[in-house]
């Protein structure tokens, strides 16, 4: 059963803590992304990847820190210094930008909350 | 940089109406996506475009793409309670490997039974 997983669903964390979010994808996809959705709100971009062992800072990178070992994984860790880090995180994966689709497959996302 | 702009930001509709919202982007697109979110849900995709006024029906959904690639329309008929969320367009220029989908702000749609 391909897709995309993100975990845990909800998160709780005391302010001042890093937390890291799990995104894992068993598409073969190579591109992967991190946004934020605010309640009422678009998606902002966070960071991307578009192969192993390389990203790019999106929007709002900020605050965040991210990491691509395998293909397969994309974890993002919400840093202290994020201010606002309350939120819905989403995750999405994508073939690369040129192979005639810009689909993107999104995870079911986690809700930080942040005391 | 580059922006994508949706309009309405919300639509309320009885049951039954129509419902359209627009997307307009500042410069030319390579193409353009449209994408559900349910309440509460993810964004799924809907639907791809590509081609200069392209345009494409799924059932009682008809989405369009400008002669100028620079917007697009969703167009639902005879709305449904079923078609609550918000519906997001998302457009890349593909100037570059690196560029990105880029996301409109959305627009919310209820639907009044």
């Amino acid at each position: 059963d391909g897709g995309i997983t993100q975990s845990p669903k909800y998160l709780f964390r005391k302010e001042g803590q890093n937390v890291t979010l799990s995104c894992e994808q068993n598409l073969n996809h190579d591109a992967m992304y991190w946004y934020r959705q605010d309640p009422g709100q678009g998606l902002r971009l966070i960071y991307y990847s578009q192969i192993v062992n390389d990203f790019q800072k999106g929007d709002i990178a900020e605050g965040y820190s991210v990491s691509r070992e395998k293909k397969e994984s994309f974890p993002l860790t919400v840093t202290s210094a994020q201010k606002n880090p309350t939120a819905f995180y989403l995750c999405a994966s994508s073939l690369l930008p040129g192979l005639g689709t810009d689909t993107q497959y999104f995870g079911p996302g986690t809700r930080l909350t942040v005391l | 940089g580059q922006q994508v702009m949706q309009i309405p930001q919300y639509q309320h509709v009885q049951e039954g109406e129509d419902f359209t919202t627009y997307c307009n982007s500042s410069t030319t697109l390579s193409n353009i996506q449209w994408y559900k979110q349910r309440p509460g849900g993810h964004p799924v995709f809907l639907i791809q475009l590509v081609k200069s006024g392209e345009v494409k029906k799924q059932k009682r959904l008809t989405f369009q793409f400008g002669e100028a690639k620079k917007n697009s329309s969703l167009h639902i008929t005879a709305t449904q309670t079923t078609d609550v969320g918000t519906y997001f367009c998302a457009g890349n220029l593909r100037r570059t490997s690196y560029d990105k989908v880029i996301f409109g702000p959305g627009t919310s749609l209820s639907v009044i039974p």
